[in-house]
């Protein structure tokens, strides 16, 4: 199993601001995904971060708005920029473990965003 | 349009009882069904699978059942303990080359001592 770091945990940011959210794995991965979970709602893929190429967008999430950046095989950054109350959510990092036809999701503790 | 289904956003069991905690989906190109452990302030992490060709898998206290006619999968915790109680999320990965999960909403499980 991989054990993914998240930071920071949280915060509470201004409206207008952004927000550079790390995620940090102990081994070498393909793929880490970036999820919201809007309060009430599940989880909600945001991006897959590719090392070494663009990250790829799910419908209605744009690069402008959450840039990502993917340095190397265990490290990533997502960023919220230019915040609106309607962001605050919880913001997790992810990476699977596929091993044929099993997939195993991990998940880092999560970075809780309020945005005032 | 919500592919994958947990109607129950909450459920109450006492100690030691049997806890069904239910899930529905519409995409039959779902390949694999996940279920997810998650506390306040950390992330969800993994419990059982099951892989679309099988009916059952159990893990200890868990079992998860897969009734593809109906698409619909549950997942059995007994006997349940106190600290079990968290928000159980369902996930459903999409086969071939695009492996996304599409989760659902939760239900939070309360395991009354």
């Amino acid at each position: 199993s991989a054990v993914i770091s998240q930071k920071p945990s949280r915060d509470i940011c201004q409206r207008g601001t952004s927000l550079t959210i790390q995620c940090q794995v102990d081994s070498q991965v393909t793929m880490m995904f970036w999820y919201r979970q809007q309060p009430g709602q599940s989880l909600t893929l945001i991006a897959t971060a590719n090392q070494g190429s663009e990250a790829t967008y799910e419908s209605g999430f744009v690069i402008d708005k959450f840039p990502i950046s993917r340095p190397n095989l265990t490290f990533s950054t997502l960023t919220v920029s230019n915040m609106s109350p309607e962001d605050s959510s919880i913001y997790l990092c992810s990476v699977e473990d596929q091993a044929g036809a099993r997939t195993e999701a991990f998940f880092g503790q999560g970075t809780r965003l309020t945005v005032v | 349009d919500q592919q994958v289904k947990q109607n129950s956003p909450s459920l109450s069991v006492q100690e030691g009882r049997i806890s069904i905690l239910n899930c529905d989906y519409t995409n039959s190109m779902f390949d694999y069904f996940l279920w997810y452990k998650k506390y306040p302030a950390e992330g969800p992490t993994f419990l059982i699978s099951i892989s679309s060709i099988k009916d059952k898998n159990e893990d200890g206290r868990f079992t998860v059942f897969l009734n593809k006619s109906a698409k619909h999968l549950s997942l059995h915790i007994v006997p349940s303990q106190p600290g079990d109680s968290a928000v159980y999320f369902c996930a459903a990965r999409l086969a071939g080359n695009n492996r996304k999960l599409i989760w659902g909403l939760g239900t939070s499980l309360g395991v009354n001592p």
